[in-house]
């Protein structure tokens, strides 16, 4: 059971360049997270979903896409890498809502030069 | 949005208790309060939650002032492991589905042998 696991660990972009960030989950849990930290700061939330096939807006989502197209992916986009991405990058799991605790990633380092 | 107010940072000694207090003054009555942690370089990791009355688990009791307004984690022996950022969090419902966590600045503990 490896909970939640996140690929690539890290990553260097240049400016306008595009990736996508893999978050991958088998404890068959519903929703799913996507949130940013910035050096010194607490997580944001960019996009989150409550189910394959649904996807929505957190606190930050521009310049970002995501994708949840089977139960257990959930992907997160850059079509246009720019320096204020630079940041860690962690994905959530949780098993329903707000009485459920959240599992996090080990976390990406993405640095966009 | 609800927020929350930490100390920036505490300190303890290793195996005393250890009182990390959080304000959280514009609480709504369907606000829960969440607690996280995160050691350095790793994700955050879930503590411990509750919406009125007292919780404890394996590690750590959660205190919630009889107002709400305020709450206390509680770690009844601190270890050197316990060093970590820890954050107070108000959890609420996104349109009826999923759980979304705002994270503040938390408050860094650091455990002296």
């Amino acid at each position: 059971n490896a909970g939640v696991t996140q690929t690539p660990k890290f990553r260097v972009l240049k400016t306008g360049q595009s990736m996508t960030l893999l978050c991958a989950q088998d404890m068959n849990h519903e929703y799913m997270y996507w949130y940013r930290q910035d050096p010194g700061m607490g997580l944001r939330l960019i996009h989150y979903s409550v189910g394959e096939g649904t996807t929505a807006k957190g606190e930050v989502p521009d310049g970002y896409n995501v994708s949840r197209l089977k139960k257990q992916n959930f992907l997160l986009g850059l079509e246009s890498a720019a320096p204020s991405q630079t940041s860690v990058y962690f994905c959530a799991s949780s098993y329903l809502g707000i009485l459920y605790e959240q599992y996090f990633g080990p976390g990406t380092r993405l640095t966009v030069t | 949005d609800a927020k929350t107010t930490q100390p920036n940072s505490m300190e303890s000694n290793e195996e005393e208790p250890v009182h990390l207090p959080c304000n959280h003054s514009t609480i709504s009555g369907t606000d829960y309060i969440h607690w996280y942690r995160q050691l350095p370089s790793q994700g955050p990791e879930y503590v411990i939650h509750g919406l009125t009355s007292n919780v404890n688990n394996r590690m750590a009791s959660l205190a919630i002032a009889e107002d709400r307004k305020s709450s206390t984690l509680i770690l009844h022996r601190a270890t050197l492991r316990d060093a970590a950022v820890y954050y107070c969090i108000l959890g609420r419902f996104l349109n009826n589905a999923g759980n979304m966590l705002t994270f503040g600045g938390g408050t860094r503990l650091m455990v002296k042998p």
